[in-house]
């Protein structure tokens, strides 16, 4: 079974500075897709930015970054010129790529998220 | 293009009763997919359903279960209910339309129905 580890349980920034946040994940498989969401107060989770692991290219969305390291199972989301508005819970999700989807492995594996404040 | 919605948005029952939850996918989206999201913590698994067959299922006690209707919206049953049953229950939809690429596989979030047993 696949874990995923948010070992920051909250972050804090200041407005139009940068933060990191840390996720790393535990698997045997060799093709997965990685995901940050973020759920703010209105409870929605949004799709911030994915990663196919067979790319060695890092995934950039705007002012939303990843620095994948696959051999180390290492997915960190950077957040460029912070916003108000990016004050949220953030949760890194896997999945896996292959399987026949009776086994259900379609499903998301979500870490325990990482609370992100923004300070004006 | 709505959204994936969810209903009720809130509920509050007492333990040993029985609730049904009720979500429909975006519109084309033919697996709908429930989590539960205990306060402080990630969404966990519970069903995945895709053309009206449950496709997944997660670690989850037999008084929790769940149908997919021919419109692809789907209802989640929750029986004898527990006070650690209190949660946000989230729904969400994707295409799996089999092309190539992650995206007909991406799951969509509805708001969730936030249920708490007292």
């Amino acid at each position: 079974a696949q874990t995923v580890t948010q070992s920051q349980p909250e972050m804090s920034v200041q407005e139009a500075e940068t933060v990191t946040l840390s996720c790393t994940y535990d698997t045997s498989e060799s093709d997965y897709y990685l995901f940050w969401y973020k759920q703010p107060p209105s409870r929605q989770m949004i799709l911030v930015i994915r990663q196919e692991a067979y790319k060695q290219q890092n995934a950039t969305e705007n002012r939303f970054s990843v620095n994948f390291q696959k051999a180390a199972k290492s997915f960190s989301l950077k957040i460029s010129d912070s916003q108000l508005g990016d004050a949220a819970m953030y949760f890194c999700a896997y999945r896996s790529a292959f399987g026949p989807r009776d086994t259900g492995r379609r499903a998301l594996t979500f870490g325990s998220g990482t609370r992100l404040q923004v300070q004006p | 293009d709505a959204g994936v919605t969810q209903s009720p948005t809130h509920l509050i029952k007492t333990r040993g009763q029985q609730v049904t939850l009720r979500c429909s996918p975006i519109s084309g989206h033919k697996s709908v997919s429930w989590y539960q999201q205990v306060l402080g913590q990630g969404p966990q698994f519970i069903f995945q359903y895709y053309e009206k067959e449950e496709r997944g299922r997660g670690n989850f006690p037999d008084r929790f279960s769940a149908r997919q209707f021919p419109n692809y919206s789907s209802e989640l049953n929750v029986n004898a209910l527990l006070l650690g049953d209190s949660a946000l229950y989230l729904c969400a939809s994707s295409s799996e339309s089999g092309t190539s690429g992650v995206s007909s596989y991406e799951q969509y979030f509805g708001p969730g129905t936030r249920l708490t047993v007292t």
